[in-house]
């Protein structure tokens, strides 16, 4: 089935520690986002990918990392720089780099504090 | 000044019942907005784009009003698995970011 793919679903960080969330689609879509929810808060943009080995920071960037060396695949880092990482870490991509198409996510994987 | 607004709610409405979302969007220059429905603890769905015209999606009535800069979700007869989050999304004047209200949540009751 095509779709976007995210990995783990759950995942903890030790104190000190990067951990990466890994993020496969097998749509073609030529754009990817990594989005972070907080409860009760709107998605907030981490960073985003329109072509491969070419990125830009969103909104929140500090203490990750991303790398887009294949088209199909948007790996995030959560570094250790993040002091405050928990939240619901979302995935998206869509066809095209702009115009109307939209979005569409994986689901999600949960990091925590341990 | 956040780049979408959105009631956040929560709605509680009987089955059958009509429901209306509203959310105001900042840039002038936004030229894609789109519903999303989101379950708890799930990623967000699209549910539907949202067109110049308005559209329609059965249950489902989108409207746009670039003066007023508010796009509006109607819900014709509420079912118990409307129950969710609705999102509210507009992408920036360059088209290749997108901005997302904080949701407005709906209980539909028997």
């Amino acid at each position: 089935d095509g779709g976007i793919t995210q990995s783990p679903k759950y995942l903890f960080r030790k104190e000190g520690q990067n951990v990466t969330l890994s993020c496969e689609q097998n749509l073609n879509h030529d754009a990817m986002y990594w989005y972070r929810q907080d409860p009760g808060q709107g998605l907030r943009l981490i960073y985003y990918s329109q072509i491969v080995n070419d990125f830009q920071k969103g909104d929140i960037a500090e203490g990750y990392s991303v790398s887009r060396e294949k088209k199909e695949s948007f790996p995030l880092t959560v570094t250790s720089a993040q002091k405050n990482p928990t939240a619901f870490y979302l995935c998206a991509s869509r066809t095209g780099v702009r115009g109307n198409q939209p979005q569409h996510f994986g689901d999600g994987t949960r990091l925590s504090i341990l | 000044r956040k780049e979408v607004e959105q009631d956040p709610g929560p709605f509680n409405v009987p089955e059958g019942a009509t429901v209306a979302f509203n959310c105001t969007y900042s840039n002038s220059a936004s030229q894609s907005f789109f519903w999303y429905r989101q379950d708890c603890r799930k990623e967000p769905k699209l549910l539907m784009s949202v067109y110049s015209s308005g559209n329609e999606d059965g249950r489902f009535t989108a409207q746009l009003n670039r003066a007023s800069q508010y796009i509006s979700l109607l819900i014709r007869d509420s079912k118990l698995s409307d129950s969710a989050t609705y999102l509210c999304v507009v992408n920036s004047n360059t088209g290749n970011q997108f901005y997302f209200g904080t949701g407005t949540s709906l209980t539909v009751i028997p």
